[in-house]
């Protein structure tokens, strides 16, 4: 079976914390990405990486920032945690061939920044 | 660039109800298209998909077609249960490219 993993279900973290969420996948993906669930705003892309030790912006990459050291790993950091950083976070990796591309989420981290 | 518009939540409706959720996008060239579900508690989840004009993808009772004329993928099932309970996001790639661009989502709730 197919698995995306991220380390924490819930996290709380005071302002100014510096905070790594971790995200794994088995499946040899090359293709990771981050984003965040907001109510009303949907998902929103903050980074993305095509291979290892490659990342990408998205669409609102301020105030973070990522590591791909290991092919599986991809790691999101919060360098100063903020209260509007508090969100649920989805990781997700993918693949593409020549008939299809899939995109496959982890269950999501719920952070909250006091 | 890309976008999708999908309508607000909630949408709250008894079991064996008809469900419509409304998707329009823009986007240059010719996106494929996809609806996501997630459960309560959960990721997301690939519901459905289709790659060019006039296809319909489906899977669980749930259709949408890509419209191509009226920039569309609205969502649909005939009789939903409660089990359907989720969060619904119309999500739209680039040909060649591996970038999803998500809707706000809906939430339905069905009540037995």
């Amino acid at each position: 079976d197919v698995k995306v993993t991220q380390s924490s279900r819930y996290l709380v973290k005071r302002t100014g914390e510096k905070v790594f969420l971790e995200c794994v996948q088995d499946m040899d993906h090359e293709n990771m990405f981050w984003y965040r669930q907001d109510p009303g705003l949907g998902l929103r892309l903050i980074y993305f990486s095509y291979d290892v030790k490659m990342k990408e912006k998205g669409d609102i990459p301020e105030g973070y920032s990522v590591s791909r050291e290991k092919k599986e790993r991809f790691s999101l950091i919060l360098e100063s945690a903020s209260t509007n950083q508090t969100s649920m976070y989805l990781c997700a990796s993918s693949y593409i061939t020549a008939f299809e591309e899939k995109l496959f989420f982890g269950s999501g981290t719920q952070l909250s920044v006091l | 660039g890309n976008s999708v518009t999908q309508m607000e939540g909630p949408v709250t409706l008894s079991e064996e109800a008809f469900l419509t959720i409304n998707c329009t996008y823009t986007a240059t060239g010719y996106p494929s298209l996809f609806w996501y579900v997630q459960y309560p508690g959960e990721g997301l989840q690939l519901l459905l998909k289709a790659t060019k004009a006039d296809d319909k993808g489906s899977n669980k009772g749930f259709e949408a077609t890509y419209r191509k004329e009226t920039t569309s993928f609205h969502l649909e099932k005939g009789s939903v249960q409660v089990s359907d309970s989720a969060v619904y996001f119309c999500a739209l790639i680039k040909a060649a490219g591996n970038k999803l661009t998500f809707g706000g989502g809906t939430r339905v709730l069905v009540k037995p």
